[in-house]
């Protein structure tokens, strides 16, 4: 199985800050990345797919980048609704495999 | 918009079968290239994909629970289905149903369920 590995595991961060999430494959998974977002007692939400594709209806705020094992998730500008656990995922290899997830916290 | 609801029972007894279903409205499940899909949190952990399956019947499982694990389609009803057998205490989580998408969104779970939450408890 590939091993998808975030860091850090929890960030504080205020208002307005950038807030920058790494996630490190165990092997290659070329750009087949997606990143999510999840709040308590909701489902998750995609966010980035194709490791730096936005999906639709997701504020421009959010970005992704990286290919190979490194990837990056950024929040240009952290609003108070992202405060949440953030989740990478690589669709490259079976099974299909997530991080541990980065909570996201108010400082 | 499409949406997906999870149904089942939300207590199991250990040992027994867990059965979930996935009704899924606003398109047809045998539309579009998209994998029929579960993914399970167990309390406090991350996610963990589970399996999924075209409307065909094609199944794709994951490993650690291919054992125990069956997963079907019924085009009829526009629903998806699992089962798993011989569960523990370890297969107490919250199980969502979910599509895969392998053309806009390429890799990725796009459309989840709100999830229903499953303890396995005598």
């Amino acid at each position: 199985d590939i091993q998808m590995t975030q860091s850090p595991s929890s960030v504080s961060a205020s208002l307005g800050d950038r807030v920058t999430i790494t996630c490190r494959a165990s092997q290659g998974v070329g750009s087949s990345l997606a990143w999510y977002q999840k709040k308590p007692g909701k489902a998750p939400n995609l966010l980035i797919y194709a490791a730096s594709s936005l999906q639709s209806g997701v504020p421009s705020r959010f970005s992704g980048s990286g290919s190979g094992t490194d990837f990056t998730l950024t929040i240009s500008s952290l609003q108070p609704e992202d405060f949440a656990t953030y989740y990478c995922q690589q669709a490259n290899s079976f099974p299909r495999t997530f991080g541990q997830g980065t909570n996201v916290e108010i400082k | 918009q499409v949406q997906l609801q999870e149904s089942g029972p939300g207590l199991v007894k250990p040992s027994q079968t867990l059965s979930l279903t996935c009704t899924v409205s606003g398109d047809s499940i045998i539309s579009g290239v998209y994998y029929w899909s579960w993914v399970r949190q167990h309390p406090g952990k991350g996610l963990e994909w589970i399996g999924y399956l075209f409307h065909s019947g094609s199944t794709y499982y994951n490993p650690s629970l291919r054992s125990r694990l069956t997963m079907s389609v019924d085009t009829s009803k526009n629903q998806f289905s699992l089962r798993l057998t011989s569960v523990t205490a370890a297969d107490t989580a919250v199980y969502y149903c979910a599509r895969y998408d392998t053309g806009g969104s390429v890799g990725a779970f796009d459309i989840w369920g709100q999830g229903t939450r499953v303890t396995v408890s005598s």
